[in-house]
């Protein structure tokens, strides 16, 4: 079955640090989702990449879609205590007959040190 | 104020019992969904419904079962023959339309003693 791999599994950093996680799928995807979850809290959506060679940005967080559609990533730029949660990715396969049918990454959980 | 209600936040259960997770939507989404999460694992699909009265396994539906008799509720059990339910459990919900995202409860973290 599909699997989306995702690293680093933690991330800790300087307040002011930028921070990166990688999304990587086994198969092509139709679309990727970003979520972000706040300790103790439930995943909250962020953006969605449909295009081959995608990029968005939202304030200081930049997601990209690779050209295969395969593998993505988020950069936040000049961390913020404001950023610390767990960043998931989460990806439906192309070609797939049930929509909405995500796998999830395992997560990135970052802390940010002030 | 349209959202996911879970209920209850906490669940304690013994060895044995079945027990049923409530989630309630006021979005009038048609899909829903049940993913449960442990640490260190992401989100893991256990089933999901498309429309009422139709649903489908997910990744590791083994354990659980589902209703989907309303568009509001899609209730999971968790049965006894779960080997491993002390988990957090996440319900989402999600539009009619290709690629739309998913809008999830707060959740129920059950604990099996």
């Amino acid at each position: 079955g599909q699997q989306v791999m995702q690293i680093p599994q933690y991330q800790h950093v300087q307040e002011g640090e930028d921070f990166t996680t990688y999304c990587n799928s086994s198969t092509t995807l139709s679309n990727i989702q970003w979520y972000k979850q706040r300790p103790g809290g439930h995943p909250v959506f962020l953006i969605q990449l449909v295009k081959s060679g995608e990029v968005k940005k939202q304030k200081r967080l930049t997601f990209q879609f690779g050209e295969a559609k395969k593998n993505s990533s988020l950069h936040i730029t000049a961390t913020q205590t404001t950023d610390v949660g767990t960043y998931f990715c989460a990806g439906e396969s192309a070609g797939g007959t049930s929509y909405g049918k995500l796998t999830f990454g395992q997560g990135t959980i970052l802390t940010v040190h002030p | 104020d349209g959202g996911i209600t879970q209920s209850p936040k906490y669940l304690f259960r013994k060895e044995g019992q079945n027990v049923t997770l409530s989630c309630e939507q006021n979005l009038n989404h048609d899909a829903m969904y049940w993913y449960r999460q442990d640490p260190g694992q992401g989100l893991r699909l256990i089933y999901y419904s498309q429309i009422v009265n139709d649903f489908q396994k997910g990744d590791i539906a083994e354990g659980y079962s589902v209703s989907r008799e309303k568009k509001e509720s899609f209730p999971l059990t968790v049965t006894s023959a779960q080997k491993n339910p002390t988990a957090f459990y996440l319900c989402a919900s999600s539009g009619q339309t290709n690629y739309s995202p998913l809008h999830f409860g707060n959740g129920t973290r059950l604990t099996v003693t």
